[in-house]
């Protein structure tokens, strides 16, 4: 079975300052995808960055981009010039290609922008 | 293009009642599911649906039942509301089951309580 971890229960950071999130998971799969999703107070869940497994590249979205490390079975999430927007929880999920293809969620980690 | 909607916004049970939260879309996706939200848990998978007429359980299936009678709409019903059920719940839609490559939608969330 798939799992993905967050050890990060709450974070904090100064507006403009950079802050990096992590996100470790666990699986035999070899094809799969990884994301980060944002849940402001609003409780949308939005899409922030995704990033496939095969390709070594780290994706990047304007101020977030990802350290991608398939061996270490890593994935965290560094956000640039921090806006007081940037406050909610942040998940990281992971996809595989077999079992049904479902998302796996970690517990998600709070994320407070400080002006 | 309303995306994925769910209703109610907000439910207060009763221990024993029943009652049906529902999620409809309207992008002619083959794959939906229902996930509830719990802190310090992220998102789990209740049931899923490849399509019309198809429905399997997730992760935490107990105490729900789902049906797909139409590709748009994708319920999900209590049968007797339990306490262990208060929780976040999301709808989430794509387009395939198959593909790593489809965007998942998720809708705004319901945030029931039991009493």
């Amino acid at each position: 079975a798939q799992t993905v971890t967050q050890s990060q229960p709450e974070m904090s950071v100064q507006e403009a300052e950079t802050v990096t999130l992590s996100c470790t998971y666990d699986t035999s799969e070899n094809n799969y995808y990884l994301f980060w999703y944002k849940q402001p107070p609003s409780r949308q869940m939005i899409l922030v960055i995704r990033q496939e497994a095969y390709k070594q590249q780290n994706a990047t979205e304007n101020r977030f981009s990802v350290n991608f490390q398939k061996a270490a079975k890593s994935f965290s999430l560094k956000i640039s010039d921090s806006q007081l927007g940037d406050t909610a929880m942040y998940f990281c999920a992971f996809r595989a290609d077999l079992g049904g293809q479902n998302f796996v969620f970690g517990p998600g980690t709070r994320l407070s922008v400080l002006p | 293009n309303a995306g994925v909607t769910q209703t109610p916004k907000f439910q207060v049970l009763k221990t024993g009642q029943s009652m049906t939260l529902q999620c409809a879309q309207d992008m002619n996706h083959e794959y939906m599911s229902w996930y509830r939200q719990d802190p310090g848990m992220g998102l789990r998978l209740i049931h899923y649906s490849v399509g019309a007429g198809i429905t399997d359980q997730g992760e935490v299936p107990n105490g729900y039942n789902v049906s797909r009678s139409t590709t748009e709409d994708f319920p999900l019903r209590l049968l007797s509301a339990a306490p262990s059920q208060t929780s976040v719940y999301f709808c989430a839609s794509r387009l395939s089951g198959q593909r790593l490559t489809d965007t998942q939608y998720f809708g705004p969330g319901t945030r029931l309580t039991v009493l």
